[in-house]
């Protein structure tokens, strides 16, 4: 059975750091590329960061680059996101989501986590 | 960044009726091998998105024959061909054409 389990979220003060990890079991780590999508409760769908499977290559959205890093352990099949100098504006359910090498299109999605930011 | 527009934001249908979301994009998603890098997502509610459509009209997998996605370049549609009750949600288009990758504002589909 595929599964992507979140983990890591949580109520965090303005200017602090998180770390959220996506747990993967079911399929080929290594085949795939992994997300972070975010949504404001009741907002839209906003993507965040990309790894590819050569764990060299990511991509962010302009919101987040520099602040935070997506990393991925092969051998653990576990992908990261080290958020720094957190805004209000970050608060939101942090998804991971799964795509097929070489593709975006993201064809498993986790449960998601929720972070807050707020003093 | 490539913008997405979809209408209507809110879509009463009655149950057995059609119902068709338009996605447009501002820039073409025709890749140069002839398939378009668009996607269609369905939230239900209290749920994480799942993926109904790729390459703008490839059903992916477990998905009803009911759902069909259609358009090329900028101009996309998925098409309900008998809303059931369970298609509540909102539904997403995102252009997987190139980073960042960009979602539609999300059409809210609701039972009349």
């Amino acid at each position: 059975e595929v599964q992507l389990v979140e983990s890591g979220g949580g109520l965090v003060q303005p200017g602090g750091s998180l770390s959220l990890s996506c747990a993967a079991s079911g399929f080929v780590f290594t085949s795939y590329w992994i997300h972070w999508v975010r949504q404001v409760p009741g907002g839209g769908l906003v993507w965040v960061a990309r790894v590819e499977a050569d764990v060299s290559s990511t991509r962010y959205a302009d919101s987040v680059r520099g602040r935070f890093t997506i990393s991925r352990d092969n051998a653990k099949n576990t992908v990261f996101l080290q958020m720094r100098s957190l805004r209000a504006e970050d608060t939101a359910v942090y998804y991971c989501a799964r795509s097929p090498d070489y593709s975006n299109s993201m064809d498993f999605w986790g449960q998601g986590i929720l972070v807050s930011v707020s003093s | 960044d490539i913008v997405m527009t979809q209408s209507p934001l809110s879509l009463p249908v009655t149950p057995g009726e059609p119902a068709s979301i338009s996605c447009r994009s501002s820039q073409s998603l025709l890749h140069r091998k002839g398939y378009n890098n668009l996607d269609w997502y369905l939230q239900k509610p209290g749920q994480s998105p799942q993926l109904l459509i790729y390459l703008g009209s490839t059903r992916a997998s477990g998905v009803p024959d009911r759902f069909s996605g259609s358009g090329s370049g900028t101009d996309f549609t998925l098409k309900i061909s008998r809303v059931e009750a369970e298609d509540v949600g909102v539904y997403y288009c995102m252009q997987t054409l190139e980073a960042p990758i960009t979602f539609g504002q999300g059409t809210r589909l609701e039972i009349k």
